[in-house]
């Protein structure tokens, strides 16, 4: 069984330009999140979704963030424009079911530089 | 909030040495989960636990509620240990979100 994919691993950008990573959740997982590491601090929670609605989103940072799910698959985060701030590793879990106790699948995470 | 604190951030032991990572938190939890990333990679989950102690191979977590504490120990060490590992809390039933340490760097030497 295939497990949590993200792409891009690494992405290299300018100031104010866009990026999309795109998180790919083991196949059946109700639940995904998206979570990230600046440089030097600990890993935090960005948001949760449940199928394709979004449970919890209070640690997005701003509005230039932008989280979706379609179908309740794949997910995609789009930042824009991005500031130099917003470099760090962005990390992607999912886990099945409802029950909040099931274990969470972490995959590689997208490395993003903002220059 | 749930604070989570890690002992020791840094940690060198030679090859064969039995080690001892800490976790301690703020506020009571449904869940710990300790977490492995080696250089590069992605991030493991190695044990979730919320009562007792477990074991998988030469990895061993126990977790005592009371205290608010956890412990990682790795027994016989080997240079492919060498990661950082992270411990997480799941805050209260019904949590889906995770509080994170900053994560203790292990180096075994061989």
């Amino acid at each position: 069984e295939a497990g949590v994919t993200q792409f891009p691993s690494h992405s290299v950008i300018e100031k104010g330009q866009t990026v999309t990573l795109r998180c790919d959740p083991i196949s059946g997982h109700d639940n995904l999140y998206w979570y990230r590491r600046v440089m030097g601090k600990e890993i935090k929670f960005l948001l949760h979704f449940v199928k394709e609605s979004k449970q919890d989103e209070s640690g997005m940072p701003n509005n230039r963030f932008l989280a979706e799910r379609t179908g309740g698959t794949y997910s995609t985060l789009k930042v824009q424009p991005a500031e130099l701030e917003d470099s760090g590793v962005y990390f992607c879990a999912s886990s099945q079911g409802t029950r909040s106790s099931y274990e969470q699948y972490f995959g590689p995470g997208t490395r993003l530089t903002v220059t | 909030k749930n604070e989570v604190e890690q002992s020791p951030q840094n940690l060198t032991a030679q090859e064969g040495e039995f080690i001892t990572i800490n976790c301690s938190y703020s506020v009571g939890i449904s869940a710990l989960h300790w977490l492995q990333q080696h250089p590069g990679g992605g991030i493991v989950s190695l044990f979730m636990l919320s009562s007792g102690k477990k074991k998988h191979g030469r990895l061993i977590a126990t977790i005592n509620i009371q205290e608010k504490h956890s412990s990682l120990h790795i027994t016989a060490s080997h240079p492919r240990d060498s990661a950082v590992y992270i411990c997480a809390v799941r805050s209260g039933a019904g949590s889906y979100q995770l509080t994170f340490g900053k994560g203790t760097k292990l180096s075994v030497i061989p």
